[in-house]
């Protein structure tokens, strides 16, 4: 899996957007950007994932670079319950046989009141 | 039924004793995965099953012994495990090839070994 690099920790206010960076300059063609976070406590949940277009789910927006070496998370309406360490990962959308999914270090968000 | 469900969520066992983790799920998925975690660092992968068969064991110590009796379940059979093997173990599914709708995750069994 390629490698990514974020920010170990971020702050961001209750109500307002919350933008969460990625590089990942080392990515292939076939890889996409999946993100995941982890509420204290709990498992890793899957947010959203892109090739090359911007995405949008219920959750979160995703934006990706034209170049693609990096992306942004975004969580439009941050609330209290959107504190976690939110992970950047890359890797290909098809994987024949077994499959990995490597965590990198995280970007620790706290959402403020 | 879209979970993935651990049990027990909290262990304490001592080092000579032999224990196991269980963890089960009906989605259909045809992958399973153990994850340590140690507190403030992200999930390790240890091992992956495809088809109820062991794919990749991530060189983890024999000390911890998967089992995929069928494709719901996946156990992790515990035996003189050290204090460092403390963690929370993670345990995942997802559909076999597909990457698309991600990994579906736990949440976990807090081991503490004594």
């Amino acid at each position: 899996d390629a490698k990514t690099t974020q920010p170990p920790s971020m702050d961001c206010a209750e109500g307002r957007a919350a933008n969460l960076p990625c590089n990942h300059s080392t990515i292939s063609g076939n890889e996409y950007v999946y993100w995941y976070r982890q509420i204290h406590s709990q498992g890793p949940q899957y947010i959203i994932h892109g090739l090359k277009n911007n995405e949008t789910n219920e959750m979160a927006s995703l934006i990706i670079t034209e170049d693609r070496k990096s992306s942004t998370l975004i969580l439009p309406h941050a609330t209290l319950r959107d504190t976690a360490v939110y992970y950047c990962i890359v890797r290909p959308l098809w994987v024949w046989g077994a499959q990995k999914l490597v965590f990198g270090q995280g970007t620790r968000l706290t959402i403020n009141p | 039924d879209t979970e993935v469900t651990q049990t027990p969520k909290h262990l304490v066992m001592g080092m000579t004793n032999k224990k196991s983790l269980k963890c089960e799920q009906h989605m259909g998925h045809r992958a399973m995965y153990w994850y340590k975690q140690k507190a403030k660092k992200p999930p390790e992968l240890m091992f992956v099953y495809s088809y109820e068969k062991l794919s990749i064991n991530e060189s983890v110590p024999s000390r911890f012994s998967p089992e995929c009796p069928n494709s719901s379940l996946l156990n992790l059979h515990l035996h003189a495990l050290q204090p460092e093997d403390s963690a929370l173990y993670l345990c995942a599914s997802s559909q076999q090839g597909i990457a698309n709708y991600g990994y579906t995750f736990g949440s976990g069994t807090r081991l503490t070994v004594v």
